[in-house]
Parts: structure tokens; sequence; C-alpha cells
């Protein structure tokens, strides 16, 4: 199965300013015929079931705010709030799509400094 | 309104069984594969399990190959996960969850509430 490493495990940014999150896969994502990377971010707020933020590693599911991006190929990506809101305090996943076997990171928990 | 709600969870002795279901509206279940993933108390996400739009194709993660059962009834709308031998390690909180593809397996898409299982004695 492929592995997926998130970090940090946790980090606190001030209300407005910018946090990045890495996720690293143990192989790479990227499928060669159709250049996409099979990569997922997910946001989970206490006590709520996981939403959907980012799928092919940087597009952005509908309603999404504009202020989370996603980036990277193959096997280093990350997940960017450009200006974090107090709304955003979360738990945030990576997910691979490209084995049978779908795996998650860890999770980065996401706080206010 | 596109949602999915799960049911059948609550406590059992390990070795015991349990049905989850997962009941879908507002949307067309029947053109969409599924899956189950679950979430151990304080813990990351796991896949568990994914059915194709027809059921013609099954998938399962080590942990849980040979003791639990993915099916679905299309004319119901509704997904079910037959839980056999549960062990300690089952416990946690199961997620019926739309996969973002139609004829492939990719990203989840649509999340239900979850139901809660607990395996112990």
């Amino acid at each position: 199965d492929i592995v997926m490493t998130q970090s940090p495990d946790s980090l606190a940014v001030s209300l407005g300013e910018r946090a990045t999150i890495n996720c690293k896969s143990s192989q790479s994502v990227l499928y060669s015929s159709n250049n996409k990377n099979y990569l997922a971010w997910y946001q989970q707020k206490p006590g709520q079931p996981p939403k959907l933020l980012i799928y092919w590693a940087s597009s952005r599911e509908s309603g999404v705010p504009d202020r989370f991006s996603g980036g990277g190929s193959e096997t280093d990506f990350t997940l960017t709030i450009s200006s974090l809101q107090a709304e955003d305090v979360a738990v945030y996943y990576c997910q691979q799509y490209y084995g049978s076997s779908r795996t998650f990171g860890q999770g980065t928990k996401v706080e206010i400094k | 309104e596109v949602q999915l709600v799960e049911s059948g969870g609550g406590l059992v002795k390990p070795g015991g069984s349990l049905r989850l279901s997962c009941a879908a509206s507002g949307f067309t279940f029947s053109g969409y594969n599924m899956n189950w993933v679950r979430q151990a108390p304080g813990k990351g996400l796991e896949w568990v399990s994914s059915i194709s739009s027809s059921s013609g194709y099954l998938s399962y993660a080590d942990s849980v190959r040979g003791r639990f059962t993915i099916s679905r009834d299309n004319a119901k709308n509704s997904l079910f996960l037959q839980m056999n031998s549960l062990r300690a390690e089952d416990t946690g909180v199961y997620y019926c969850a739309r996969d973002g593809s139609v004829h492939d397996y990719w990203y989840f898409d649509l999340w239900g509430r979850g139901t809660l299982v607990t395996v112990s004695s």
C-alpha cells in the first residue's frame, strides 16, 4: 500500500496568516497517461464527517473558499490556507487514490495561535 | 437534499456481528460507486471497502477482508456492510461515502455523518 505522511502533526497560525500542510507519498501518485496526480485533501471539523476540499491535487471542490489551494506533484504535495479564518480550525487529511487500496495521511490539526 | 444517512451501529461483543446500512437520497444512487470508511476514536481515516455501481466489483482493506461483506440494493438506494467476527480494533465511526467517479475509484465527494460501532465485552 502507498503510505501517506503528513507534516506537521499540528500547527498554530494567527488569524489572517498563511497555513501550509505537507503530504508525502511513499511512491508517485502521478499517472503518466493523463498527467494527473491522484491526490485529494479533506477537512474534518470536530464532531463532523470529513469534507472534500481538493482533488487531482489542485482542483477545488465546488463551494470551497478560494483561500484553500493545493499544489505539488508525484510524491510531494501541499495544502495552503492563504488567510486563516476561525472556521478553518479542523484536522486536514490528504488521501491518495492511485493505488487499489486508497490510503490517508495521519492528519494535521490546525489551530488558532 | 443530497445526503447519506448511516444506521445500524451499536455495542457488540468480540466475535459478534453487525450489519450497517446507508440510505442515499437526492442523487442517482445506482450511478455511483460507493464506499465505507472508518475512524477509530481519536484517530485518522481508514478506507474499508468499495462496491461498484452494479455490484460487479468489490474490494476490501486487508484488515477486514474475509470478515466484512459490502453490498447494495439500487432499487432501495441503500448500501450495506455486514461485519462478522468483530474485534476490538474494529471500534470506530463508520462512514458511508460516495465515490467521486462513476467508472473508477477516486476521492470521496459525499459523506454521511457516520454510525458508531463499539466492540467490547
